[in-house]
């Protein structure tokens, strides 16, 4: 079954610090990948996509992830956390680039603290 | 482009009345997105349409639940009756080809007692 999986409810880590956020995917061909940030009572905001090309993608806020194919992984990393940085944090998968359908994972709480 | 908006933005209603929540996608995009976020369940997908036309509708939990989406520039997802397991809160998205990547609207915070 095609799907994708944020192994950790919350990831705690000192302003400054590097912040990793992880994410697996399960699925057959070539998927498309996403980050998603929702803060409270919030939608969610689109930070970052993977498609094709360079495995290293940057995207807002200073966010990067990297595309693992080997490790069927997009690890969503920052070298210097911000408390503003607290959220929730959504992996998502395309399957069907034509009807851009996203499967999103359970979430991961960031908690950063000063 | 304002984005994807949703109205209402809150909604408290009884149970047993019918629920008409609504959602104007970004111009030019061709797919519309319904999602519900529960703390229990997370985000779940209960229907998307492209081109207008419902692909895929196997996200929606029950015969109370139906969406249309008459033309490009609206949506409705609408319960009847509405129950208060439904309280959640919805979310529309819409998104391109060219991007890819799907945009949400602010949420409609639904709570049914």
């Amino acid at each position: 079954a095609q799907s994708v999986a944020q192994p950790e409810d919350q990831v705690n880590v000192a302003e400054g610090n590097p912040l990793t956020v992880k994410c697996t995917y399960s699925v057959s061909g070539n998927p498309y990948l996403f980050w998603y940030v929702q803060y409270p009572n919030r939608g969610l905001q689109f930070l970052l996509k993977y498609i094709t090309g360079d495995n290293l993608v940057k995207g807002s806020y200073g966010f990067e992830a990297e595309f693992n194919k080997s490790q069927t992984s997009f690890h969503l990393k920052k070298p210097s956390a911000l408390v503003s940085d607290s959220a929730l944090y959504f992996c998502a998968v395309s399957f069907f680039p034509g009807f851009q359908k996203l499967v999103f994972g359970t979430g991961t709480r960031l908690l950063v603290s000063p | 482009d304002a984005g994807v908006i949703q109205s209402p933005r809150h909604e408290v209603t009884e149970m047993g009345q019918e629920v008409t929540l609504r959602c104007k996608p970004i111009s030019g995009h061709n797919s519309l997105f319904w999602y519900r976020q529960t703390m229990m369940r997370g985000l779940e997908l209960l229907i998307y349409f492209n081109n207008n036309v419902p692909i895929d509708d196997s996200g929606m939990p029950e015969d109370r639940f139906s969406a249309k989406m008459p033309n490009a520039s609206f949506s409705t997802l609408k319960i009847q009756p509405s129950e208060p397991r439904d309280s959640a809160v919805y979310f529309c998205a819409s998104s391109s080809p060219k991007e890819v990547e799907a945009f949400f609207g602010q949420g409609t915070r639904l709570t049914v007692v």
